[in-house]
């Protein structure tokens, strides 16, 4: 099983607060992405990193920034969270580049804002 | 446009019973990943299987089989003998190789798998 584990696992909160949601790997790879997980929509994708404090956004970015200053840690920051952003959050990671590796995917963060 | 699309919402059926998950996909390349994955009820996600677009030949681990044909668009995962535990939501995605900073997966709206006893 790839290293990667998320926290916190489960939180809720309130809408207006920021919230920060913690990815990190044990693997040394160099991609790392977030997606969020909604019924009917499968996984979306809403940023990713392809190095240290390199970063870009994916589908469904409106809403949220991300952070990477190690290799190992890649943050997920709403910093005013809204009711639509209640969601169930996986990281992933892969270990090569060019659209077609493998991703490995963390254990989930579900978020219920109220 | 890169699409993947999972007709079936949910599957039921009863264990023993073989079952086939579709998926049919959109590309414009002519070079592309496609994969599936499993989500347990307990909710991590699995890698089961990726498949690159020039090679077509059928896949087979154990019970479980994928069918690859570029003329339909199609990458459809088939469990033989199904059991209690396969029951999980399937996710078909692609990746396209156009993309040289990091690998974007599109994911389908997966279907739900429930195997009876």
């Amino acid at each position: 099983d790839a290293g990667i584990t998320q926290s916190p696992r489960h939180k809720v909160t309130e809408t207006g607060t920021p919230v920060t949601l913690r990815c990190h790997q044990t693997e040394n790879h160099r991609y790392m992405y977030w997606y969020r997980q909604d019924p009917g929509h499968g996984l979306r994708l809403i940023h990713y990193s392809y190095g240290v404090k390199d970063t870009d956004k994916g589908e469904v970015s409106d809403g949220y920034s991300v952070s990477r200053s190690k290799t190992e840690d890649f943050l997920l920051t709403l910093e005013s969270a809204t009711s639509s952003q209640t969601s169930v959050y996986f990281c992933a990671i892969s270990e090569g580049h060019g659209g077609t590796d493998t991703q490995y995917f963390g254990p989930g963060t579900r978020l219920t804002v109220l | 446009a890169q699409k993947v699309t999972q007709a079936q919402t949910e599957i039921s059926v009863v264990e023993k019973e073989d079952v086939t998950l579709d998926c049919v996909y959109e590309t414009r390349d002519t070079t592309y990943y496609l994969f599936w994955y499993k989500q347990p009820p307990s909710g991590e996600l699995v890698f089961l299987i990726r498949r690159n677009s020039f090679d077509e030949q059928n896949e087979i681990s154990g019970r479980y089989s994928w069918n690859f044909q570029k003329s339909t668009s199609s990458f459809n995962f088939t469990i033989t003998a199904s059991q209690v535990v396969d029951s999980a939501v399937y996710f078909c995605a692609l990746s396209e190789d156009r993309y040289s900073s990091a690998s974007k997966i599109i994911f389908g709206s997966g279907t739900r798998l429930s195997i009876r006893p």
